[in-house]
């Protein structure tokens, strides 16, 4: 079945850096979502990418969609620790439209 | 204001006592979806429902039953828990399908014991 994987699981950084994750898909897919948990929270919609190569911004959030629809990248700008959480990308099957949730990855800001 | 609820959002329960986690939205949405979250496992989906009287598996639906007899209502039934069950649980919904922005509910806590 269709796998959608983030590696790792785990990442700190210090307030001010930058971070970027990857999530990626064993199918093609018709799009790609990624959510926002903050800790004790529930999953929060973030945004949607639909076309190849989609770019979107969100402040200081910058999506992208891999030309090939089967990866995405999340990279934050500047972190700070309003950004602590878990993300979670989740993509949309392009055969059978089943949407499968990555396992996350959890980030944690040092002050 | 647009929402999912759940409840109850906190369960403690033995084993095999029968047990059912409302879910309602008052979005109008077509698809509702339950979830499993466990550490290190992500979210897990469990059953879903394209529609009123439509439900379908999702990964995880072993021990699980579902019913869709409202648009509004989608309850997740425990017929005989079992400890293997404790996790938490989100209801979702969305507009069409689980192709669109989903709605996550607050969460039920559920432990067996």
């Amino acid at each position: 079945g269709q796998q959608v994987m983030q590696i790792p699981q785990y990442q700190h950084v210090q307030e001010g850096e930058d971070f970027t994750t990857y999530c990626n898909s064993s199918t093609t897919l018709s799009n790609i979502q990624w959510y926002k948990q903050r800790p004790g929270g529930h999953p929060v919609f973030l945004i949607q990418l639909v076309k190849s190569g989609e770019v979107k911004k969100q402040k200081r959030l910058t999506f992208q969609f891999g030309e090939a629809k089967k990866n995405s990248s999340l990279h934050i700008t500047a972190t700070q620790t309003t950004d602590v959480g878990t993300y979670f990308c989740a993509g949309v099957n392009g055969a059978n439209s089943k949407l499968t949730f990555g396992k996350g990855i959890t980030l944690s800001v040092r002050p | 204001e647009a929402q999912v609820t759940q409840n109850p959002r906190y369960l403690i329960t033995v084993t095999g006592k029968k047990l059912t986690v409302t879910c309602s939205q008052n979005m109008n949405h077509e698809y509702m979806s339950w979830y499993r979250q466990d550490p290190g496992l992500g979210l897990r989906q469990i059953y879903y429902s394209m529609n009123v009287e439509v439900t379908d598996k999702g990964d995880v639906p072993e021990g699980y039953k579902v019913s869709r007899k409202e648009k509004r209502n989608f309850p997740l039934i425990l017929e005989s828990p079992s400890p293997n069950q404790t996790s938490l649980y989100f209801c979702a919904s969305a507009g069409t399908s689980g192709s669109y922005e989903q709605y996550f509910g607050p969460g039920t806590r559920l432990t067996v014991t």
